[in-house]
């Protein structure tokens, strides 16, 4: 079965960084891209990022490029979303979700908030 | 980027009724539209991959079609855990997947 756990979300003030965790199980981890997607408070899904199975290719969004690195550890079964210069419109329901364009598997997700 | 655009934005249906939401691209994106359904609280659920085939386990009352510009989902039988939020997402052009604002099916 396949298993997507996300933390690390939290309260930052404005200018500040967190970084995203998701530890996933159920599938060989290393063969599988990986996404971010998040959701605003009330709002629509936005992609986020997203890192190929060998994390040799990255691919950003325009609202986080520079701001935002996607990364893995494949020995972890682990990807990370390190999150700079967070902004207020950045908060929001980080998910973790299988794979590169369609999204099957999903984590139940983890809350940034960010606010002075 | 390709917008995409979802309508209704609100949907009030009653129990057994059949629903069809819409979805329209800016653009083109071939068959490489997915429909997902989101309930409170919960992540969203892969409905539709390739404009109409159904993703693992789910029922066939749920089905997508269209190419291009125009999709449709349908679902046949309105029943009671249906009622949810339902997105659509391009894949044509990505990155970036993106989204439409999503219809909210609602009890009438």
């Amino acid at each position: 079965e396949v298993q997507l756990l996300e933390s690390g979300g939290g309260l930052v003030q404005p200018g500040g960084s967190l970084r995203l965790s998701c530890a996933a199980s159920g599938f060989t981890f290393s063969s599988d891209a990986m996404s971010w997607v998040r959701q605003a408070p009330g709002k629509g899904l936005e992609w986020v990022s997203g890192i190929s199975g060998s994390g040799g290719t990255t691919y950003y969004a325009d609202s986080v490029k520079g701001r935002f690195t996607i990364s893995r550890d494949n020995s972890r079964n682990t990807v990370y979303l390190q999150m700079n210069s967070l902004r207020v419109e950045d908060t929001a329901l980080y998910y973790c979700a299988k794979d590169r364009k369609v999204y099957e598997y999903w984590g139940q997700g983890t809350l940034v908030t960010v606010s002075s | 980027e390709i917008v995409m655009t979802q309508s209704p934005a609100t949907l009030s249906v009653s129990p057994g009724e059949r629903v069809t939401l819409s979805c329209r691209a800016s653009q083109s994106v071939s068959s490489n539209l997915a429909w997902y359904q989101q309930k409170p609280g919960q992540a969203p659920r892969l409905l539709i991959y390739d404009a109409s085939t159904r993703a693992t386990g789910i029922p066939a009352s749920f089905s997508g079609s269209g190419s291009g510009t125009e999709f449709t989902l349908t679902i046949s039988s309105l029943q009671s855990e249906d009622f949810a939020v339902y997105y659509c997402q391009q894949y044509n052009i990505w990155p970036p997947g993106t989204f439409g604002g999503g219809t909210k099916v609602e009890i009438k």
